[in-house]
């Protein structure tokens, strides 16, 4: 079975571009979760959504975060206009949800990088 | 505001030791706390513990929960240098709707 995927892999943009980051979770999966993990930081949750529905934005850091899921299959993560301090590895990972079933499985990760 | 907080947040130890890393939480409605290991790429799942005293096992790795002191131990056996990595320590709550607070994390390398 594949497991979460994400793309692109490394992105390497200039502030004030637009930034899309896109992401694939596991089939049957009801829940997907966009984190954001820097060295100060650490793993930080962003946004979680279930059953396409966004949960809890409450970590999105300011309005040029945003995040959509137009169906169970995909998900973006949008950052407009962007800045060097969202360089940082951003992190998809979905879970099954029901039942219990906390294990959530990450993404390879976007490297993103804004000069 | 859920926490977890692990320790120590470094570890330098000799292949063959044996570490034990540690993961405390303050969370409402405590539903599972699950362990992470993070080499250079993702996180990838070891462990999920939801029941105290029962210890989960898988190779030289275990790990064990006691929700009466509000903590978690990692055990590592007979270290190899391929166990060197970040070990995450997160927990989830039954308020929090399969949302996971992670902590700091806790920095192994193992020295041939």
């Amino acid at each position: 079975d594949a497991g979460v995927i994400q793309s692109p892999r490394h992105e390497v943009t200039e502030m004030g571009q637009e930034v899309t980051l896109r992401c694939k979770p596991i089939s049957g999966h009801d829940y997907l979760f966009w984190y954001r993990q820097t060295m100060m930081r650490g793993l930080e949750l962003l946004i979680y959504f279930n059953n396409n529905v966004p949960i809890d934005d409450s970590g999105m850091p300011e309005d040029r975060f945003s995040a959509k899921m137009p169906n169970a299959s995909f998900s973006t993560l949008k950052i407009q206009p962007s800045e060097p301090r969202d360089s940082a590895v951003y992190f998809c990972a979905s879970s099954l949800g029901s039942g219990g079933a906390d294990t959530q499985y990450f993404g390879p990760g976007t490297r993103l990088t804004v000069l | 505001e859920d926490k977890v907080v692990q320790s120590p947040l470094s570890l330098v130890v000799h292949e063959g030791d044996t570490v034990t890393l540690n993961c405390s939480y303050e969370v409402t409605n405590f539903r599972s706390l699950l362990w992470y290991k993070q080499e250079k790429k993702a996180p990838t799942f070891l462990f999920m513990l939801t029941s105290s005293g029962i210890e989960k096992k898988s190779g030289r790795l275990s790990s064990i929960l006691d929700k009466k002191e509000l903590f978690s131990i990692l055990n590592i056996t007979a270290t190899q240098t391929g166990d060197s990595a970040v070990y995450l320590c997160a927990v989830c709550s039954r308020k929090g709707a399969q949302k996971l607070v992670f902590g700091q994390g806790t920095r192994l390398t193992i020295n041939p």
